[in-house]
């Protein structure tokens, strides 16, 4: 069984950097075509997919925000971690990890961040 | 970027009618087109990926059709659950981008 549960602040202050953390279990990152990947929804709008990162390290970027994105993996924890710079009250949101190569076929639980001052 | 387009905005059934929810791509996606219904306070779960195929443990009345631009998810008579806000997610061309969504509410 595939699980997944993201972790971090709740509160942010704008120019400060987030750091989010994918814990999951049920999968393996070092495991041939296994991808994770990072989806954000603000309060009653769509989801914005942000970032994904596969087995291989391979590493892809919203072109929106890739100046601000970083995503890591450790395979030995069971993580994947996301970092966004320079955070600004447009970026409150739930931000959600999702196993998956492009179709994310499981989901956390989602974790609710807000910009402010 | 591939901009999907999803249509209606909101539709309003009844429960046990048809449902038929649009979702158009500025470029073909060939078939790598997700379907996700997404309830309040909930997660996304996925529906139908690569255009056709129902995801683990989703029930047969959801199916999904179309290829190159235009696809189709279709209820085929509206559960007391489904109503909900559902929305499309290509992933032929990086980046991926997903549909403004379609809420589908009770009449």
């Amino acid at each position: 069984q595939i699980t997944l549960k993201e972790s971090g602040p709740t509160l942010v202050k704008p120019t400060q950097t987030l750091t989010l953390t994918c814990t999951f279990s049920g999968f393996s990152l070092s495991t041939s075509g296994v991808g994770v990947g990072w989806i954000r929804q603000p309060p009653g709008k769509a989801l914005e997919w942000l970032a994904l990162i596969y087995w291989d390290d391979d590493k892809r970027y919203s072109p929106s925000l890739k100046s601000r994105l970083t995503i890591t993996k450790d395979t030995s924890k069971n993580q994947v971690v996301l970092t966004m710079t320079n955070m600004d009250p447009v970026d409150t949101a739930t931000y959600y990890c999702a196993h998956g190569r492009g179709a994310f076929d499981i989901w956390g639980q989602g974790t609710m961040v807000t910009v402010s001052s | 970027e591939i901009v999907l387009t999803q249509s209606p905005a909101t539709l309003s059934l009844s429960p046990g009618e048809r449902a038929t929810l649009s979702c158009r791509a500025s470029q073909s996606v060939s078939s790598y087109l997700a379907w996700y219904q997404q309830k309040p306070g909930q997660a996304p779960r996925l529906l139908i990926y690569d255009a056709s195929n129902r995801a683990t443990g989703i029930p047969a009345r959801f199916s999904g059709s179309g290829s190159g631009t235009d696809f189709t998810l279709t209820i085929s008579s509206l559960e007391p659950e489904d109503f909900a806000v559902y929305y499309c997610q290509q992933r032929s061309n990086w980046p991926v981008t997903f549909g403004p969504g379609t809420k589908v509410d009770i009449k």
